[in-house]
């Protein structure tokens, strides 16, 4: 079975300043991650996946995220905050289950840039 | 290229009513699913759909009834809306599983109901 968990329901960080948004996952299989950013009443949109090629992954808006499995961790980051980053977040699992693929979220981490 | 898309975006429901809320998608994708946004508890599995007339249950199906006619639509039907079902029902797909297993879920805009 495969679960996440976020365990940071909320994140306030100044403008400029580095954002960490933590996730832990649990999977049976090697596991698909991803992660996911929602903007107030807005659908969800992708920031970045984990796809086993290399453990620092690159997503949009100069988000990354590093699959560390020995901790079972898949942390976003990003150097320096934006406002427009103002958001939730969601980490996502993905595996193999009788040859179907679902996507377990997390519980989500809501996101304040501060000025 | 519209992706993904979900009819109605917002409705109203008194309770013991019905609805059905319709998932097209233009990619020819085979995996269909639907989930229920509620504060807190991130987004979960309602029900899912692997190809066209084929339908299985989630993480919450209860209250819910899904048909996948044709592959291109998943529809979400309540026969009888209760207040508890309040929530942003999002519709998702993705292409064939079996090497693709890195791919991702592409999602709608999200349907806002409320049950009163």
């Amino acid at each position: 079975a495969q679960s996440v968990t976020q365990l940071d329901s909320h994140v306030s960080v100044s403008e400029g300043t580095p954002v960490l948004l933590r996730c832990n996952y649990s999977s049976s299989y090697s596991p698909s991650l991803f992660w996911y950013v929602q903007h107030p009443n807005k659908g969800l949109q992708l920031l970045l996946k984990y796809t086993s090629a290399a453990t620092l992954v690159k997503g949009i808006n100069g988000f990354e995220a590093e699959f560390k499995k020995s901790e079972t961790s898949f942390h976003l980051t990003k150097p320096s905050a934006h406002m427009s980053d103002a958001a939730e977040y969601f980490c996502v699992v993905s595996a193999p289950t009788s040859g179907t693929y679902k996507y377990i979220f997390g519980t989500g981490t809501r996101l304040k840039v501060l000025a | 290229n519209a992706g993904v898309t979900q009819t109605p975006k917002f409705r109203v429901l008194k309770t013991g009513q019905s609805m059905t809320l319709l998932c097209a998608q233009d990619m020819n994708h085979e995996y269909m699913y639907w989930y229920r946004q509620d504060p807190g508890m991130g987004l979960r599995l309602i029900h899912y759909s692997v190809g066209e007339g084929t339908t299985a249950k989630g993480e919450v199906p209860d209250g819910y009834n899904v048909s996948r006619l044709k592959k291109q639509n998943f529809l979400l039907g309540l026969e009888s809306a209760a207040p508890s079902q309040t929530s942003v029902y999002f519709c998702a797909s993705r292409p064939t599983g079996g090497g693709s297993m890195n791919t991702e879920a592409f999602f709608g805009q999200g349907t806002r109901l409320t049950v009163v």
